[in-house]
């Protein structure tokens, strides 16, 4: 298996605009979370759904920020409009039942 | 909600032991772990241990669970240079069903030569 693979790694926009952010989790898993790295925060949970159905979103920032999970093989996490403090490193990661969360490489954001 | 802490840096020298602490609020937290995440990369597991246990090693790794202070320990034996990276604590299992993780902000681990 490939693995968690997330798209794109590295994004660099500009204050305002929208930015995606996918993820493939792996095959069979059934649930799946959004996470994001700052220095000054560390690993804060945005997101997680299971089969599909986003179950707890209480991390989700504000309102520009926005999940969705149309199936079992793709997530996206959906910046609108963008700031510079949303600037961060944002990891998805997958599991089978209660099984250890696998990661995968991160997306590293920077909003100019 | 649960709230996971632990210390911003440790530095220790090669060949020595690292001890990284954490220090977590929920005690129904089930399941507590350690993940690395090495420079660049995504974060993978290390070990874990379940509540019902105080002490897991698994070859140079020993993690010691006090329960009643709510206390967590990851003791690196004969540290090496590709030890080097941030290590996470995470604690979870509480609730019902497919819960997320709540993560300590991470311990660097620096290996002075």
């Amino acid at each position: 298996d490939a693995g968690v693979i997330q798209s794109p790694r590295h994004e660099v926009t500009e204050m305002g605009q929208e930015v995606t952010l996918r993820c493939k989790p792996i095959s069979g898993h059934n649930s799946l979370f959004w996470y994001r790295q700052t220095m000054m925060r560390g690993l804060e949970l945005l997101i997680y759904f299971n089969n599909n159905v986003p179950i707890d979103d209480s991390g989700m920032p504000e309102d520009r920020f926005s999940a969705k999970m149309p199936n079992a093989s793709f997530s996206t996490l959906k910046i609108q409009p963008s700031e510079p403090r949303d600037s961060a490193v944002y990891f998805c990661a997958s599991r089978l039942g209660r099984e250890e969360q696998f990661f995968g490489p991160g997306t590293r954001l920077t909003v100019l | 909600g649960e709230d996971v802490e632990q210390s911003l840096f440790l530095s220790v020298r090669e060949g020595d032991s690292s001890v990284i602490n954490c220090t977590y609020t929920d005690s129904s937290s089930t399941y507590l772990y350690w993940y690395k995440q090495e420079p660049g990369a995504g974060l993978q597991l290390l070990t874990y241990i379940f509540s019902n246990m105080d002490m897991k090693q698994d070859q140079r790794l020993t993690v010691l669970l006090n329960k009643k202070d709510k206390h967590l320990s990851l003791r690196i034996a004969d540290t090496q240079t590709g030890d080097s990276a941030i290590y996470f604590c995470a604690a979870g299992g509480s609730g019902g069903g497919a819960d997320g993780l709540t993560f300590g902000k991470g311990t660097h681990l620096i290996i002075q030569p």
